[in-house]
């Protein structure tokens, strides 16, 4: 069964602070690509990064980086020194299969991150 | 820097009634999309659309729902028969290639069936 969970429904932060925000998914696919997308108090969705399932490097960004284990299932987002305009909701995603995929994204349930100054 | 955009902003309908959602994706983009968010709840896809054929749909995208691309820039989602459990802010999303692509979405198109 595919499955993204994000076990942290409301993290809250002072600014400055560094949060890491946990993703775990489920899939039986050897395929599968992982999101990460950002959705700011205005709404819409933003994308932040995807990551396919034979890339385990970590990747860095800026102030954001992503730690993809395949063993533990994770697909980690950790925000260095955290800014109140990072205050939003975060969604992991899941996306399986390679030559039968037709885009279809399994969205976790979120994690809202409220970066207080 | 080209946009997904989405009309209107917020619907507000009668039970029973049909409505029309649109949906103008980025012009070099092939693939479309529809998702609902419920208020609060996790995003959930709708049905994925490509060469004017549905490619997949969920369970949720049952026949009270339809998707068309009437012209080369608009891209609709209609439902026939509202329901109170339809509203929900619904997002359009394109991308430019098939598969696990980045998908660019809209702003969101809230509905709320009274």
């Amino acid at each position: 069964a595919q499955k993204v969970t994000q076990a942290q429904t409301e993290i809250s932060v002072v600014e400055k602070e560094d949060v890491t925000l946990d993703c775990v998914y489920e899939t039986r696919d050897t395929t599968y690509y992982l999101f990460w997308y950002k959705q700011p108090p205005s709404g819409e969705l933003v994308f932040l990064i995807r990551r396919n399932s034979f890339d385990e490097q970590n990747e860095i960004s800026g102030r954001y980086s992503w730690n993809f284990q395949k063993s533990t299932s994770s697909f980690n987002f950790t925000i260095t020194a955290s800014q109140v305009v990072d205050s939003a909701v975060y969604f992991c995603a899941l996306s399986e299969g390679d030559s039968s995929n037709t885009g279809k994204l399994i969205f976790g349930q979120g994690t809202t991150l409220q970066v207080k100054p | 820097e080209p946009e997904v955009t989405q009309t209107p902003s917020h619907q507000v309908t009668q039970m029973g009634q049909e409505v029309i959602l649109r949906c103008v994706p980025i012009s070099n983009h092939l693939y479309f999309y529809w998702y609902r968010q419920i208020l609060g709840q996790k995003v959930e896809f709708l049905v994925s659309f490509y060469n004017n054929e549905i490619s997949e749909k969920s369970e949720i995208f049952d026949d009270q729902f339809s998707v068309e691309r009437p012209d080369g820039s608009n891209f609709t989602l209609k439902i026939r028969s509202t329901k109170l459990e339809d509203s929900a802010m619904y997002f359009c999303a394109s991308s430019e290639d098939r598969g696990p692509y980045e998908q660019y979405f809209g702003p969101g198109t809230r509905l709320t069936v009274t």
